[in-house]
């Protein structure tokens, strides 16, 4: 079965240094997110793509995050500078159109530790 | 606005015995309900999902979920628990407009004792 690629599986960056996350979703798949996942907390979106296109970064810190996707197909979360704050897991998950009848595949996710 | 409300932060449960997992929500109108499972260092996967219908829906590995509109509930259950259940369960709930992301509630972590 296709899968949701991510590298890398952790990453330790110190505070102030950038660091990107990297996602491949599953082939055909228009719609692309990125959730953080804090230590025993649940997934929590912080930017959704259709295609290459925003939908929702409402939640994205853009003071200090960026998201692109800039062919539609693979994407990238960047954090610069990086604080402690922002240690926790990165998923990224894709579904083919968005809606709720095509369910979100998710990848193994980033573990990022600021130190 | 939309939540879910997972109340049970740990539960253990012996192998063999049956498991209950509550979930609440809170929706202005009908939504979309998912339970996901995510073992340790691993993303989500979906277990099962209710969009409307016969409210007893079925999932994978044998858990089925109850959706009770009169309770914003959807609880998930499972008469015989194995030791390869032990995660971590999100109920997750998705407003019912195309391309809205999920809203996922803390999570309950599943411990099976033998």
């Amino acid at each position: 079965e296709a899968e949701v690629a991510q590298s890398p599986r952790y990453k330790i960056t110190e505070k102030s240094q950038a660091v990107a996350f990297w996602c491949d979703p599953i082939s055909g798949h228009a719609t692309l997110y990125w959730y953080r996942q804090i230590l025993g907390q649940g997934p929590e979106l912080l930017v959704q793509f259709q295609d290459e296109s925003v939908v929702d970064d409402s939640q994205l810190p853009k003071d200090r995050f960026s998201a692109e996707r800039l062919k539609g197909v693979d994407s990238t979360l960047k954090i610069q500078p990086a604080e402690l704050g922002d240690s926790a897991m990165y998923l990224c998950a894709s579904s083919r159109d968005g809606g709720h009848n095509s369910p979100l595949h998710f990848g193994n996710g980033t573990r990022l530790t600021v130190t | 606005a939309q939540s879910v409300t997972q109340p049970d932060i740990h539960i253990t449960v012996s192998e063999g015995a049956s498991l209950e997992l509550r979930c609440n929500y809170s929706y202005g109108a009908t939504p979309y309900l998912f339970w996901y499972v995510q073992s340790p260092g691993q993303g989500l996967q979906l277990l099962l999902k209710y969009f409307s219908g016969d409210t007893l829906v079925q999932g994978i590995k044998g858990f089925e979920a109850e959706f009770k509109r009169s309770q914003s509930s959807f609880n998930l259950r499972k008469p015989s628990v194995h030791w390869s259940d032990a995660a971590e369960y999100f109920c997750a709930v998705g407003p019912n407009q195309a391309g809205t992301a999920l809203i996922f509630g803390k999570g309950t972590t599943l411990s099976v004792s033998s």
